[in-house]
């Protein structure tokens, strides 16, 4: 099963700023998902977009998918202290049972 | 919202033991849950995927015989990892779908986790 490579792996900005992560993959999907993780801690889920999808909003998370370049990116707006966590993108692949996970990337914000 | 339970939270134990990982969905029906294992500072790999009456399916590599999964009802499925070694320690997730949710003629795709187990073993 594909893995999701995402980047950057470590992003640091400050309290206010926006941080922007991106995923690519290798072959098609049904949907994307993004998950956030606080260290130690299990997923929890973001925001989900389908492969017919180009653009999701949810809150101060901004995610676009581009099928053709098999990639996808999630942007947080006008980032807080709260927000520092690991993300992973989600590919749901084949048939809709398996969902595999990005590399992630760990997001610090500076208050 | 949907709520998964993970038990215990961590454990420490000798090597040659087993230790049996509890999952369990709160408030829905999982016909299927998720075992992943996730390294310090990597991601989450998938080990298994559990059914309810059937035997689970394993990824490639993953020792089913080292790795028992059992999902006896539809609400809770275990891992126990037998005769563990320190090359076991590791962070283990669970998951579920609450695949009685429909929109749109789809089941929800959303999954929800356990809050992992830290497993160390001496």
């Amino acid at each position: 099963s594909q893995q999701g490579e995402e980047d950057p792996q470590a992003l640091s900005i400050q309290e206010g700023e926006n941080a922007t992560m991106n995923c690519s993959y290798k072959t098609s999907i049904n949907n994307l998902q993004w998950y956030r993780q606080n260290s130690g801690r299990g997923l929890v889920h973001l925001i989900l977009i389908r492969s017919n999808e180009r653009e999701k909003h949810s809150g101060r998370l901004r995610v676009t998918l581009d099928t053709s370049k098999k990639s996808s990116s999630l942007l947080i707006t006008a980032s807080r202290a709260a927000d520092t966590a690991s993300y992973f993108c989600a590919l749901n692949s084949g048939g809709y049972q398996k969902v595999t996970f990005g590399t992630g990337t760990k997001l610090q914000v500076i208050p | 919202g949907a709520v998964v339970s993970q038990h215990p939270s961590r454990v420490i134990c000798k090597s040659g033991t087993s230790v049996k990982i509890e999952c369990r969905s709160l408030d829905f029906q999982a016909t299927t849950m998720f075992w992943y294992r996730q390294f310090p500072k990597q991601s989450l790999m998938l080990m298994a995927t559990s059914n309810e009456g059937s035997k689970a399916t394993y990824e490639q590599g993953v020792e089913k015989d080292k790795f028992l999964i059992n999902h006896a009802s539809l609400t809770l499925s275990t891992l126990t990892v037998t005769s563990a070694h320190p090359e076991d320690s590791s962070f283990y997730i669970c998951s579920a779908r609450d695949t009685t949710v429909i929109t749109g003629g789809r089941a929800n795709e959303k999954l929800f986790f356990g809050s992992g187990t830290q497993l160390s073993v001496l």
